[in-house]
């Protein structure tokens, strides 16, 4: 199996239910941030994304808030389907750095049908 | 599909010998970026290059060189692979169609024995 879901913070929803997965981030000089998903044997895949001029941004079946004030972002999933079972990263980019960057450790999100 | 490729995908190796991760893009990506994923740790950036011949290092390359001789390729060595660098390694490029994300290759899965 993926190691790399091992001792994860795991959520567990309902199919057809809503999922919410929190990241806090540590760098006020972070201007980017990004959503990640990674299912098993696989690279990250780019779910969506939101600069620090935004508080929210949707896509198909996601949203994405930030909170600035507490450093917080979450990423949320509208009517959760077995194939968003996967790790979910959150990744920001301090200003300046290139473009390099910072992933938070991942949260495992488990559909149940 | 951002069109990267990464080889090989599997490999075994003695601690002690050199190895050398091939990390291939076929669209004229300018930045290219090597982390590695291990579990606790989630994504942690190794080397990044913003050009041809301009690499730089990020929060864990010891123990880790590359090269970038050709815009299409990024190579990753280690020197002297040591049980440490047992890890997945994950090759990213970023600028495709202009934007900021980074988009992953498959991976290739080391281990050092």
């Amino acid at each position: 199996g993926e190691s790399v879901g091992l001792h994860l913070p795991t959520l567990s929803v309902q199919e057809g239910d809503n999922s919410i997965i929190n990241c806090a981030y540590s760098n006020s000089a972070s201007d980017y941030f990004i959503w990640y998903k990674q299912e098993s044997g696989k690279g990250p895949q780019f779910i969506i994304d939101i600069r620090s001029n935004m508080d929210k941004r949707q896509g198909q079946r996601v949203t994405v808030l930030l909170n600035k004030t507490v450093k917080h972002l979450s990423l949320q999933i509208a009517a959760t389907q077995p194939g968003d079972s996967a790790v979910y990263f959150c990744a920001e980019n301090i200003w300046g750095s290139q473009g390099n960057l910072i992933f938070g450790k991942g949260t495992k999100l488990s559909v149940k049908p | 599909d951002a069109g990267i490729t990464q080889s090989p995908r599997h490999k075994v190796t003695e601690t002690g010998t050199p190895v050398t991760l091939r990390c291939h893009q076929t669209e004229n990506h300018r930045y290219m970026y090597w982390y590695r994923q291990d579990p606790g740790h989630g994504l942690r950036l190794i080397h990044y290059s913003y050009g041809v011949k301009d690499t730089d290092k990020g929060e864990v390359s010891d123990g880790y060189s590359v090269s970038r001789s050709k815009t299409e390729d990024f190579l990753l060595t280690l020197e002297s692979a040591t049980s440490s660098q047992t890890s997945v390694y994950f090759c990213a490029i970023r600028g495709v169609a202009g934007r900021d994300e980074q988009y992953f290759g498959p991976g290739t899965r080391l281990t050092v024995t």
